[in-house]
């Protein structure tokens, strides 16, 4: 397994802003993922993160709302885009070792809420 | 498109109660299955994983089993405690990403 953080773990932002989320894990990682959980609602894959290439979005997530970044193995950023109040959900990165048995370890995810 | 289902939505038993929590999923062409928990407000716990070749796994109380060509899971819970309180939540592995069932919310009374 692996320890992951995120930055911030909360957070209220005025609609029309943007917020940028940080993933630090505490290894190297060959991928990272991006989920969203809206309230009430179960995890949807925003985009899946893999270092030295573009990130590939899921159908309904674009890169001009929800750009990402990951410039090493250890970090990625997601950028929350001109926020409205249905974005306010609870957005968690997730990580895969190599050679891992496709097992994937979440952190704590960061709650946002837009007004 | 992979599509879970957990039943039921939510389930409260008496402390001390075995109790199975049930996971079906569309398309059974996956590399494996998690489950996880997920307290109030919290990220996700990995509780176990069971690879497609494989027919169940066990980890303290809590045991997994999955058939993988009717497309379901089980999540055994034995003896269960107030400390099981949480929505647990089952994940398939296919086409290189995790798809979510919805998750069950259990409360154990004590």
């Amino acid at each position: 397994s692996a320890v992951i953080s995120q930055k911030p773990s909360r957070d209220i932002c005025q609609r029309g802003t943007s917020l940028t989320i940080q993933c630090q894990v505490d290894s190297q990682v060959t991928m990272m993922f991006w989920y969203r959980q809206q309230p009430g609602q179960s995890l949807t894959l925003i985009a899946t993160a893999n270092q030295g290439s573009e990130a590939t979005y899921e159908s309904g997530f674009v890169i001009d709302k929800f750009p990402i970044s990951r410039p090493n193995l250890t970090f990625s950023t997601l950028t929350v885009s001109n926020m409205s109040p249905e974005d306010s959900s609870i957005y968690l990165c997730s990580v895969e070792f190599s050679g891992g048995y496709n097992e994937q370890f979440f952190g704590p995810g960061t709650r946002l809420t837009v007004l | 498109k992979q599509e879970v289902t957990q039943i039921p939505a939510a389930l409260s038993v008496p402390e001390g109660e075995n109790l199975v929590l049930n996971c079906s999923f569309t398309d059974s062409a996956i590399y494996n299955l998690q489950w996880f928990r997920q307290d109030p407000g919290k990220g996700l716990t990995s509780l176990l994983l069971i690879q497609s070749s494989q027919r169940e796994q066990t980890s303290g109380r809590l045991n997994a089993s999955l058939d993988k060509s009717s497309g379901r899971s089980t999540l055994y819970i034995a003896a269960s405690q107030p400390g099981d309180s949480a929505t647990y939540l089952c994940a398939v592995g296919s086409n290189y990403k995790l798809t979510f069932g919805k998750g069950t919310l259990l409360t154990v009374n004590p």
